[in-house]
């Protein structure tokens, strides 16, 4: 079972700041936090991954709390394009290499 | 670069033949990982392969799927005698590696269909 809990869905207007909230209050010492997103019939994409400091790149920034049991992925100028499903994921990266995906947060970019 | 490529994108089949799903990996990727979607759920983990190794089959079904990655050419999976069950979005993924800074990049995936 996965071990993050998203909101089913948020709405967002275009060209404003989306802020996807993530828990995952039995994140362990040595377990990653990942951001994928789907984009509606595609494969998923990559998003960010961060360990228990912020980290930016050229698609969004994550803010994970200082617990490490809960963290944000920002877009911070949301498009059309960003209209998609958003996971969350926790991962231990070594033995365990598989992802184990929720949900996930349905984001609704409006114009 | 080309990015993981699955073919067919489609494939529709009818209850009780086989279906064969391709992954090519993406240049350089030598590991391959492969998912399934249900309509209106997330993915889930099916088997993770490297050339010529089954790592970890632990979400494959006991019977009727099986997966390989052979030394050369694509990474198959394939599902015999398929039931309506089977209908699904299959994706596939690679990575040059298992580690940190080793992402898993993902194929546009195949929708089977069994009528």
């Amino acid at each position: 079972d996965a071990k993050t809990t998203q909101p089913p869905s948020m709405d967002c207007a275009e060209g404003r700041a989306a802020n996807l909230p993530c828990n995952h209050s039995t994140i362990s010492g040595n377990e990653y936090v990942y951001w994928y997103r789907q984009i509606h019939s595609q494969g998923p994409q990559y998003i960010i991954h961060g360990l228990k400091n912020n980290e930016t790149n050229e698609m969004a920034s994550l803010i994970i709390t200082e617990d490490r049991k809960s963290s944000t992925l920002i877009l911070p100028h949301a498009t059309l394009r960003d209209t998609a499903v958003y996971y969350c994921i926790v991962r231990v990266v070594g033995n365990n290499r598989k992802l184990i995906w929720g949900l996930g947060t349905s984001l609704a970019v409006n114009p | 670069n080309a990015g993981v490529m699955q073919n067919p994108r489609h494939l529709v089949r009818r209850r009780g033949q086989e279906a064969r799903l391709r992954c090519s990996p993406m240049k350089g990727h030598s590991h391959v990982y492969w998912y399934r979607q249900l309509p209106e759920e997330g993915l889930k983990f099916m088997v993770y392969l490297q050339k010529e190794n089954i790592i970890d089959e632990s979400g494959m079904p006991k019977e009727r799927f099986s997966a390989e990655f052979p030394k050369e050419g694509p990474s198959i999976l394939r599902i015999q005698q398929v039931v309506r069950g089977d209908s699904a979005a299959y994706f596939c993924a690679s990575s040059p590696g298992q580690g940190i800074g080793y992402e898993q990049y993902f194929g546009p995936g195949t929708r089977l269909t069994v009528t």
